[in-house]
């Protein structure tokens, strides 16, 4: 069974810590996806990663891609409310645009 | 701008009622991708559509339908509505490059009485 899974779940940090959530999956995929989710809102594609060794960052925010151990990090630098919101890692295994969710982490930052 | 557009944004209805979910796209991608969100469960794929005329079963397509007749519109249809299809429902689209990520719509909420 394909499975993507995050940790943790939940996490409530303070402003200005960093922290890391991770992304386990199950099967090879050559594509990784990651999505942030505002409450009540849509989702918003943070970062492709399309390589074993992809880096991307976007201001506080840097994803990678270790595709031998299927496993991608999304970390956090000096962490800042706004960037309360739940993020969703995605995977494609086969290629098709089907993705594999998985069950998102809710990140709260207090001030 | 290109946007994703799906309506109504909520919705009640009555169990063994059909609905019908719109979902349009301006981008003019090839791909288009309904999903529903239930808390725990992340995105389940329900249906999905690679072109004009084409559609394909998800993960959990039983008790929907899609029809594709032109390239902005990707309808959902619940055939009987029931109580465990009450959910918010995330329509998506994508271009065909292999990076493509997928873009999606606002939402539709559903209550199944």
């Amino acid at each position: 069974e394909l499975k993507v899974e995050q940790n943790p779940l939940f996490l409530s940090m303070q402003e200005g810590k960093n922290y890391t959530i991770y992304c386990n999956y199950s099967t090879t995929s050559d594509r990784l996806y990651w999505y942030r989710q505002d409450p009540g809102k849509s989702l918003e594609s943070l970062f492709v990663l399309l390589s074993n060794g992809a880096v991307k960052q976007e201001g506080r925010l840097m994803a990678s891609l270790d595709t031998k151990a299927r496993l991608s990090t999304l970390h956090i630098t000096a962490a800042v409310h706004d960037l309360s919101a739940t993020y969703f890692c995605a995977v494609d295994p086969n290629s098709n645009y089907q993705l594999i969710w998985g069950a998102g982490t809710k990140l709260i930052i207090k001030p | 701008d290109a946007e994703i557009t799906q309506s109504p944004r909520h919705k009640i209805t009555e169990t063994g009622r059909q609905v019908t979910l719109a979902c349009h796209q301006t981008w003019n991608h090839n791909n288009m991708f309904w999903y529903r969100q239930d808390l725990g469960h992340g995105l389940r794929l329900i249906h999905y559509s690679y072109g004009v005329q084409d559609t394909n079963k998800g993960e959990v397509s039983d008790g929907y339908s899609v029809s594709r007749s032109n390239t902005e519109d990707l309808p959902l249809t619940l055939e009987s509505a029931a109580s465990s299809q009450t959910s918010v429902y995330f329509c998506a689209s994508s271009d065909s490059f292999f990076w493509d990520e997928q873009f999606f719509g606002p939402g539709t909420r559903l209550t199944v009485l």
